[in-house]
């Protein structure tokens, strides 16, 4: 079935440490989009990337990292810059104009050990 | 900047009742597109449905309707004969082609409604 894939489901970082996110689309959509929930907050743009090798920061990128090196995947790094990366992180993925509809995968949610 | 406000943060309903789910944004762009994603707890978002700033005719689709009245910069969804199934958070959101850069790729998403359909 087609889809997009988060993995994985539950992640555990240590202070200092760089953990990465995967996200793998097999929809051959052109855009792909991470995107923070915090309890409260709604969903919040990280990063996007309309075409491979390019990408584009959201409204808060500072202390992530993204690479778009193929069509299908998008991983997320949270590097040890990021002072609260306790939350759910959900991928997204869109075809064609970007006021397409998103489909998302079923999240990762990532905690402070 | 673009925004939107979804002023009910939380609201309980019996099965059967009819539920309004508030939504108001704001953009200075005449091109828009609104968005409804309802998050079951399984947590993945599933789009509902999409409105352009050109169409403001009301859509109706099963139990769900919506109202997109540009005078008031609102676009309400309304579940008739609620369900449990009903049960979920859910989101408006919204694109606009000059205050994306061009290209309706930045989404904006308000802070969601708990919707809770009680047996």
């Amino acid at each position: 079935d087609g889809g997009i894939t988060q993995s994985p489901k539950y992640l555990f970082r240590k202070e200092g440490q760089n953990v990465t996110l995967s996200c793998e689309q097999n929809l051959n959509h052109d855009a792909m989009y991470w995107y923070r929930q915090d309890p409260g907050q709604g969903l919040r743009l990280i990063y996007y990337s309309q075409i491979v090798n390019d990408f584009q920061k959201g409204d808060i990128a500072e202390g992530y990292s993204v690479s778009r090196e193929k069509k299908e995947s998008f991983p997320l790094t949270v590097t040890s810059a990021q002072k609260n990366p306790t939350a759910f992180y959900l991928c997204a993925s869109s075809g064609g104009a970007g006021y397409q509809p998103q489909h998302f995968g079923d999240g990762t949610r990532l905690s402070i050990l | 900047a673009q925004k939107v406000t979804q002023a009910q943060t939380e609201i309980s309903v019996v099965e059967k009742e009819d539920v309004t789910l508030d939504c108001v944004y704001e953009t200075r762009d005449t091109t828009y597109y609104l968005f409804w994603y309802k998050q079951p707890p399984s947590g993945e978002l599933v789009f509902l449905i999409r409105r352009n700033s050109f169409d403001e005719q009301n859509e109706i689709s099963g139990r769900y309707s919506w109202n997109f009245q540009k005078s008031t910069s609102s676009f309400n969804f309304t579940i008739t004969a609620s369900q449990v199934v009903d049960s979920a958070v859910y989101f408006c959101a919204l694109t606009s082609t000059w205050e994306s850069g061009g290209s309706n790729y930045k989404l904006t998403f308000g802070k969601g409604t708990l919707l809770t359909v009680n047996p």
